[in-house]
């Protein structure tokens, strides 16, 4: 039961930028928690993305990854879309009501 | 590096009880981490289950905590999931993760558990 809304898809050329975004409430992003993002292949477990206060990125992620943070909701933009970045992503932030994690909807990018 | 690992069955029957191991390695399951079970009903987005702390701590999502238990063991650096009750619903990949601070870095590969008579 995903508390966090993002669009069921998006899709760009090769080289576009596009972006993501991911909706919650007042106990969740709302309430000042950060925002997290992944990345699933198909049949792969998710690979995180995004993370911390400032939007890192773990060793190994392009730069083309960049994510932000406004209100209740976040965006993650993707630059210069390549191929290879066909796949499901997901939002991650922390709900004060659940007192856990919660996920996004996801979101399937299709290169065109 | 450390390195999540799942096992367990991959069919239960329904009212069952499905049972997960996460094997951990390269890396101590008593350092400053919660360790976390997420699942993923075929073809549907990531749900969150529960987590735990070295010191046997537990947090759940309220939807699944009637029927879950997570539990750990030091000694084997090992945490496992016992989820009662099962119906097809449950069917999903089952993940274990490390929770640093509130994002989960490090995941393993995921175990696919139908539940089916």
């Amino acid at each position: 039961q995903s508390v966090l809304t993002q669009p069921p898809s998006v899709s760009g050329a090769p080289g576009q930028r596009i972006t993501i975004s991911c909706t919650g409430s007042s106990s969740n992003i709302g309430a000042g928690y950060d925002v997290y993002w992944y990345q699933q292949l198909p049949g792969t477990a998710p690979k995180l993305l995004i993370y911390g206060s400032n939007s890192d990125r773990p060793s190994g992620v392009p730069d083309r990854f960049s994510g932000s943070k406004s209100g209740t909701s976040a965006s993650l933009a993707i630059t210069g879309l390549q191929a290879e970045d066909e796949a499901d992503y997901y939002c991650q932030s922390y709900d004060s009501f659940l007192s856990g994690s919660v996920f996004g909807t996801g979101t399937k990018v299709t290169v065109l | 590096q450390v390195q999540l690992q799942e096992s367990g069955p991959g069919l239960v029957k329904p009212s069952g009880t499905l049972s997960l191991t996460c094997a951990v390695s390269g890396g101590s399951i008593s350092s400053s981490n919660w360790w976390s079970w997420v699942r993923q009903p075929p073809g549907k987005g990531l749900e969150w289950i529960g987590e735990i702390y070295h010191t046997g701590s537990t947090s759940y999502n309220p939807s699944l905590k009637s029927r879950v238990t997570i539990s750990i063991d030091k000694s084997k650096n090992q945490f496992s999931l016992r989820l009662t009750s099962v119906t097809a619903a449950d069917t999903a990949v089952y993940y274990c993760a490390r929770l640093q601070h509130s994002w989960f870095d490090r995941w393993g590969p995921g175990t696919l558990v139908t539940v089916s008579s």
